[in-house]
């Protein structure tokens, strides 16, 4: 148990719609951040947040964007889906701060994108 | 940028068989380590991670890994596997450059223990 919760768990979406995921982060953890896991893959970094601002993104397109809001919780929006983007969206979250750092992260949202 | 190799993508072994899972990573700074675990239908767990201090770590299950800087690798063994550890494995290092915790992970070792 990490106690990061994501939801919802599972969700079918059509080609061209858009989607919200979220998350709650662990209890006292201020960094969040979102990894796209496709089939048979490791996961691969979309972005993180650090006091709810944008702090590091990786190789995805600006139609993935997030939130996070004061109580750490965050949101992970995708518009205009494509059926590449069905995969296992996971939420991560740690403590930033000096030297090393664990990360804790949820069980996903499955997302398939028809 | 960093990444991670990992060479071995199916693994199988007996029960009772030695286990040790290769992870190489590139980055020619501070990093810290980490294995984690993937069991089928579950979410990833954390095995064990390396931030400082004795190369060696021990994790949960029996299982341990050993970080050599002048390698510039992390493999993870197991004296000995048990069916239950039939899952898949993934290597993550994450770069200390500046506070973020970014995690690059490798395409992850998918192990299966035969009775």
């Amino acid at each position: 148990e990490t106690g990061v919760t994501q939801s919802p768990t599972h969700l079918i979406k059509t080609r061209g719609q858009q989607v919200t995921l979220r998350c709650s982060s662990q209890s006292g953890h201020n960094t969040v951040s979102w990894y796209q896991q496709a089939l048979g893959q490791g996961p691969q970094f979309i972005f993180q947040y650090y006091r709810e601002e944008e702090n590091g993104r990786g190789n995805f397109p600006p139609r993935f964007s997030g939130l996070q809001f004061p109580n750490y919780s965050s949101e992970l929006n995708v518009n205009a889906l494509e059926l590449d983007d069905s995969a296992l969206y996971l939420c991560a979250s740690s403590l930033r701060g000096a030297g090393g750092n664990t990360i804790y992260f949820g069980e996903g949202s499955w997302l398939t994108v028809v | 940028a960093q990444s991670v190799s990992q060479h071995n993508h199916h693994v199988i072994l007996s029960e009772a068989a030695s286990l040790e899972l290769g992870c190489n990573y590139s980055y020619g700074g501070t990093v810290n380590l980490f294995w984690y675990v993937q069991y089928p239908g579950q979410h990833l767990q954390l095995l064990l991670k390396y931030f400082s201090g004795d190369p060696l770590v021990k994790g949960i299950k029996g299982f341990e890994a050993e970080f050599i800087k002048s390698k510039f690798s992390f493999n993870l063994r197991k004296p000995s596997v048990q069916w239950s550890d039939t899952a898949e494995y993934f290597c993550a290092v994450n770069a200390i450059t500046g506070g973020g915790n970014k995690l690059t992970f490798g395409t992850g070792t998918q192990l299966k223990v035969e009775l």
